[in-house]
């Protein structure tokens, strides 16, 4: 089966600007998730989708952060303005509907860097 | 703050058994373990979970202690590349899964 699919792969903003990150879950995947990884660190949850609306987005820095998943498939997540301390990757991950397992599935990520 | 104790790095000879240790102190008793492994510029991937008895398949075998306090991944035959970040963590039903910063497996030629 397709990957999680993720675009772009890389991307060079300068602060104060904006971004945004699409993501491709696989067919038939209905829970999606956002993580952010910053160099050395393990990945962080920002927000988790089931099908079109959102489970928890506890840790999504609300004012400079915003993510949808229209129609309970492809999910956007923007960055607007940019800080330093936002380059990172962003990790898209996607997961059948909960049976048991906490398998995910991650796309190859897009890294952000700052300027 | 993570869960579970790993150490920071590890080396292991090529074709030689990889073990990976993990620490689940705060562990309950519906908690199940996984482990993950991140290869350079590519996403986390699943490996193995298990919640009291040894599991296995085609990547590797998870051995957890009676106590369930502490777990081992082991990469029966490691090749280059098994090099990578790999991930240990504990979790109960569809709780959110959150990782620590790893082990660095590095695989010698």
């Amino acid at each position: 089966e397709a990957g999680v699919a993720q675009s772009p792969r890389y991307k060079i903003i300068e602060k104060r600007q904006s971004v945004a990150f699409w993501c491709n879950p696989i067919s038939g995947h209905a829970t999606l998730y956002w993580y952010q990884q910053i160099l050395g660190q393990g990945p962080k949850l920002l927000i988790q989708f089931q099908n079109n609306g959102v489970v928890d987005d506890s840790q999504l820095p609300k004012d400079r952060f915003s993510a949808e998943r229209l129609k309970g498939v492809d999910s956007t997540l923007k960055i607007q303005p940019a800080k330093l301390e936002d380059s990172a990757v962003y990790l898209c991950a996607s997961q059948l509907q909960y049976s048991g397992a906490n398998v995910l599935t991650f796309g190859a990520g897009s890294r952000l860097t700052v300027l | 703050d993570a869960k579970t104790t790993q150490p920071p790095s590890m080396d292991c000879a090529e074709g030689r058994a990889a073990n990976l240790p993990c620490n689940h102190s705060t562990i309950s008793g519906n908690e199940y373990v996984y482990w993950y492994r991140q290869i350079h510029s590519q996403g986390p991937q699943y490996i193995i979970h298990g919640l009291k008895n040894n599991e296995t398949n085609e990547m590797a075998s998870l051995i957890i202690t009676e106590d369930r306090k502490s777990s081992t991944l082991i990469l029966p035959h490691a090749t280059l590349r098994d090099t990578a970040v790999y991930y240990c963590t504990d979790i109960f039903g569809n709780e959110k899964l959150t990782f620590g910063t790893g082990t660095r497996l590095t695989i010698i030629p």
